[in-house]
């Protein structure tokens, strides 16, 4: 089975930093993929990882370790626009499966 | 990138009836999902669409509810049968050319409303 665990919501204030955390269990492993789905909107990429460190682009940055089975995304300079559901996703014998997904709320 | 069209954006069925959505992608793609995404929730996999072949089930999906077709490598089909309310759901068309190249793409979704 496979088993992806977030937080369900999360609040920041605009400007900050904010990590949003996803631990997972399942029953193979070869990548670790964060998403961001506006309200009313599909998912569309925001990085990936398939060895364990950190991978950085822009403003995001995603973290994995394999042996824990941890991973997060890092969002910096926050801006209100970054309120969204973040979604991580545990691609796995040729399949993509979905965590619970993380509502992020920005306030000024 | 893909471009994925997926049809109809929106529908409101009638209980007991079917529907079939459709899903367009605009190059030769290598993997092929449809996803559900139920209100206030993420996605999950129903199935994945294999090219000439019957498609894969996840637990809980079975091919006499959501029968996929799959022709080619572009286009896909699938079919809500025999609707309850319970069926009310976004249901997502996704497309992937391996964990090479990193990412999913998703239509835009197809926003069914079982009365």
């Amino acid at each position: 089975g496979q088993n992806i665990d977030q937080p369900t919501e999360m609040t920041a204030t605009e400007g900050a930093i904010v990590q949003i955390n996803c631990t997972y269990q399942t029953s193979g492993f070869n990548g670790l993929f964060w998403y961001q789905q506006h309200a009313g909107e599909a998912p569309t990429f925001l990085s990936y990882n398939v060895l364990d460190g950190l991978e950085e682009k822009g403003r995001f940055s995603s973290f994995l370790s394999r042996s824990k089975g941890y991973s997060y995304l890092l969002l910096k300079e926050l801006q209100m626009k970054d309120s969204a559901s973040y979604l991580c996703a545990v691609y796995n014998f040729n399949k993509f499966y979905f965590g619970s997904g993380t509502k992020l709320n920005v306030k000024p | 990138s893909a471009v994925i069209s997926q049809k109809p954006s929106r529908d409101i069925c009638q209980r007991g009836t079917s529907l079939t959505i459709q899903c367009q992608v605009d190059s030769q793609v290598t993997m092929m999902f449809w996803y559900r995404q139920q209100p206030g929730q993420s996605l999950t996999l129903i199935a994945t669409a294999n090219q000439g072949s019957e498609a894969t089930y996840e637990s809980g999906f079975v091919i006499d509810k959501f029968p996929i077709s799959r022709p080619n490598l572009t286009f896909s089909t699938l079919t809500v049968s025999n609707m309850s309310p319970e069926d009310s759901s976004i249901y997502l068309c996704s497309v992937g050319q391996g964990a090479n190249t990193g990412e999913l793409f998703f239509g835009e979704g197809s926003r069914l409303t079982v009365l």
